[in-house]
């Protein structure tokens, strides 16, 4: 069974910083994985999708690199804004997983000072 | 082009009530998954529907139910509420077998 970790599931950060954020998996057999915003009380959106024959996407100031052998996923956020204060989330899609489900990670809360 | 939506935005419910929640999904899209995220949580697969039939369905009681319409929009039903249903509830929606699955805003349910 898939099991997602997000560590740590709170961070506060002056602005300007970078952003580390991390995300684990118990089973390396992912299709792919893909990180996204929630902010409170709202739905998801998608910040980046990695396919697991992938080592990292980009976009913008967001970067996420992938290492399926360790299971292992990172998300950075340079320059950090109030603006990212939000609480990201990882998925994983696993293969043959029922129905394309995601499993998701916990999460982690970040605030962002100015 | 619309995006996902959900009503209502918000419910309250007893325990043992029956509630219905919506979705309509991007257009063009013909599958459609729901969530429960409870508070502090990251969201729990419920199931999926392709084509009016559940395609796949995660840890969750059948009193846990769903339907597909044939324009792909989908309700969720609950009977018999608890207070641990307590939660937000999301749709995605996206084309079968797709990487990509665009999500509604939720709907916040209490169950008191």
């Amino acid at each position: 069974k898939q099991e997602v970790t997000q560590i740590p599931a709170a961070l506060s950060v002056p602005e300007g910083e970078n952003l580390v954020l991390n995300c684990s998996f118990t089973d390396s057999a992912i299709y792919n994985l893909q990180w996204f915003r929630q902010d409170p009380g709202k739905g998801l959106t998608s910040l980046l999708l990695i396919q697991s024959s992938q080592r990292e996407q980009t976009s913008g100031r967001l970067n996420a690199s992938l290492d399926k052998s360790s299971g292992r996923s990172t998300l950075y956020i340079a320059a950090s804004q109030p603006g990212d204060s939000a609480t990201y989330l990882c998925a994983v899609t696993s293969f043959k997983a029922a129905g394309n489900k995601l499993t998701f990670g916990g999460g982690t809360r970040v605030l962002v000072k100015p | 082009e619309t995006g996902v939506t959900q009503s209502p935005t918000h419910l309250i419910k007893t325990r043992g009530q029956q509630v219905t929640l919506r979705c309509s999904s991007q257009s063009g899209h013909n599958t459609v998954s729901w969530y429960q995220q409870a508070l502090g949580q990251g969201p729990q697969f419920i199931f999926q529907y392709y084509r009016e039939e559940e395609n796949g369905r995660g840890n969750f009681p059948p009193r846990f139910s769903g339907l597909q319409f044939p324009n792909y929009s989908s309700e969720l039903n609950v009977n018999a509420l608890e207070l641990d249903d307590s939660a937000l509830y999301l749709c995605a929606s996206s084309f079968y077998d797709s990487d990509t699955q665009y999500f509604g805003p939720g709907t916040r349910l209490t169950v008191l």
